[in-house]
């Protein structure tokens, strides 16, 4: 119940295609879904987030689509660019816990990534 | 803003030393810290939870014994692989969050044991 199934496993782009990544949850009591890029040897680097309250969120050329029904959302990069190659992990995360709970901070669930490439 | 830190970025080391990494909030105080490792071509699997003054939370099969957590400031926290082995070579991340969900990850740290 804690998985994200992300997918395709890699994707090749034209320059100046649509990247289209989707991932998938079981866990109703997610409620946040970051999206992080990474480049080889180098950590994850936060992108863009949604909650559950919204069905689309844009940010310059990435936007997330959520469909809480379908418990799916997915990242679409629009015009994309060589310099878009990397890695894409999508998560999410349950609310965070209570003052009466120990620890903090909210454990995120990654899905098993996305490796873009993006062609000349 | 949310700069997150990590240091060393690589590391060599015979088998059977110990080895400490560090991890930094910059600009900000990190109320949780985590750490993860990740091998190549796959994804970030969470090892502990870190949360300044207490005890780590440790993912479940991972040694406590072997990857001793500090989390001694709202700054920095701290993984030492002890009697570290080949088969801790891998890629340490760190992330820091200020209470929110929002988590902000270190730079990494690649670890080779010969």
């Amino acid at each position: 119940q804690q998985q994200v199934k992300q997918s395709p496993q890699s994707l090749i782009v034209q320059k100046g295609g649509i990247s289209i990544i989707n991932c998938a949850y079981e866990n109703t009591a997610f409620d946040y879904f970051p999206w992080y890029q990474q480049f080889p040897g180098k950590g994850p680097a936060l992108l863009i987030a949604i909650r559950p309250d919204v069905s689309e969120k844009k940010e310059g050329r990435f936007t997330i689509s959520f469909n809480k029904s379908a418990k799916q959302f997915s990242l679409h990069i629009m015009d994309s660019q060589p310099g878009d190659s990397a890695t894409y992990f999508c998560a999410a995360s349950p609310p965070p816990p209570g003052l009466i709970l120990t620890g903090g901070g909210n454990k995120l669930t990654f899905g098993t990534g996305t490796q873009l490439k993006v062609e000349l | 803003g949310a700069v997150v830190s990590q240091h060393p970025s690589w590391v060599i080391c015979k088998s059977g030393t110990s080895v400490k990494i560090e991890c930094r909030s910059l600009d900000f105080q990190a109320t949780t810290m985590f750490w993860y490792r990740q091998f190549p071509k796959q994804s970030l699997m969470l090892m502990a939870t870190s949360n300044e003054g207490s005890k780590a939370t440790y993912e479940q099969g991972v040694e406590k014994d072997k990857f001793l957590i500090n989390h001694a400031s709202l700054t920095l926290s701290t993984l030492t692989v002890t009697s570290a082995h080949p088969e801790d070579s891998s890629f340490y991340i760190c992330s820091a969050t200020q209470g929110g969900e929002t988590q902000y990850f270190g730079p990494g740290t690649r670890l080779l044991v010969l």
